[in-house]
């Protein structure tokens, strides 16, 4: 399979405690990004890190990537019961064809 | 950020039909477009690479007689689900790049569309 695996597959926590989700991946990159997804929606955008950084920051998003371990990490502070949502990573192997990794249901409880 | 529609959101059809997902670039111009499957709880399996004015490139194992995939101006590409059976519902997604806008590359994701075949 072409897809990169992420864990945990099921992420379920209190409100105000952070999440933290990983993804590994199979090949080199050129950039890897996070994206969230809404039950039955279609894909939003999060935060794209390339392959020479290491760490990426959006509010209250931080992004790693460590490209001799092929993985990412999506870490979510003080969560929040919106961020319940499916989180992906997509990699670029610069083909611009993005391969999706298998996604982490995240459940944030109020 | 950049817009991307796609139309319908839903659609239900009978078995042997066929069904036409369009997917608009509403304020950028997409030389390039992808389609996607999606299972429920599953990730997003890309089917093909939509390319205006030529061939779409299909991924291996997807059926190109199928899921035909006309991109036919800049803005606007179209899968359409040939003869479907009810193997084939699923939820269809779209994305596309800005490749002129500020951007880093990044993709703009459609709604997505939930086809049910009965």
């Amino acid at each position: 399979s072409q897809q990169g695996e992420e864990d945990p597959q099921a992420l379920s926590i209190q409100e105000g405690e952070n999440a933290t989700m990983n993804c590994s991946y199979k090949t080199s990159i050129n950039n890897l990004q996070w994206y969230r997804q809404n039950s039955g929606r279609g894909l939003v955008h999060l935060i794209l890190i390339r392959s020479n950084e290491r760490e990426k920051h959006s509010g209250r998003l931080r992004v790693t990537l460590d490209t001799s371990k092929k993985s990412s990490s999506l870490l979510i502070t003080a969560s929040r019961a919106a961020d319940t949502a499916s989180y992906f990573c997509a990699t670029d192997s610069g083909t611009y064809k993005y391969i999706f990794g298998t996604g982490t249901r995240l459940k944030v409880l109020a | 950020g950049a817009v991307v529609s796609q139309h319908p959101s839903w659609v239900i059809c009978k078995s042997g039909t066929s069904v036409k997902i369009e997917c608009r670039s509403l304020d950028f111009q997409a030389t390039t477009m992808f389609w996607y499957r999606q299972f429920p709880k599953q990730s997003l399996m890309l089917m093909a690479t939509s390319n205006e004015g030529s061939k779409a490139t299909y991924e291996q194992g997807v059926e190109k007689d199928k899921f035909l995939i006309n991109h036919a101006s800049l803005t606007l590409s179209t899968l359409t689900v040939t003869s479907a059976h009810p193997e084939d519902s699923s939820f269809y997604i779209c994305s596309a790049r800005d490749l002129q806008g500020p951007g880093t590359g990044e993709l703009f994701f459609g709604e997505g569309s939930r086809l049910t075949v009965l």
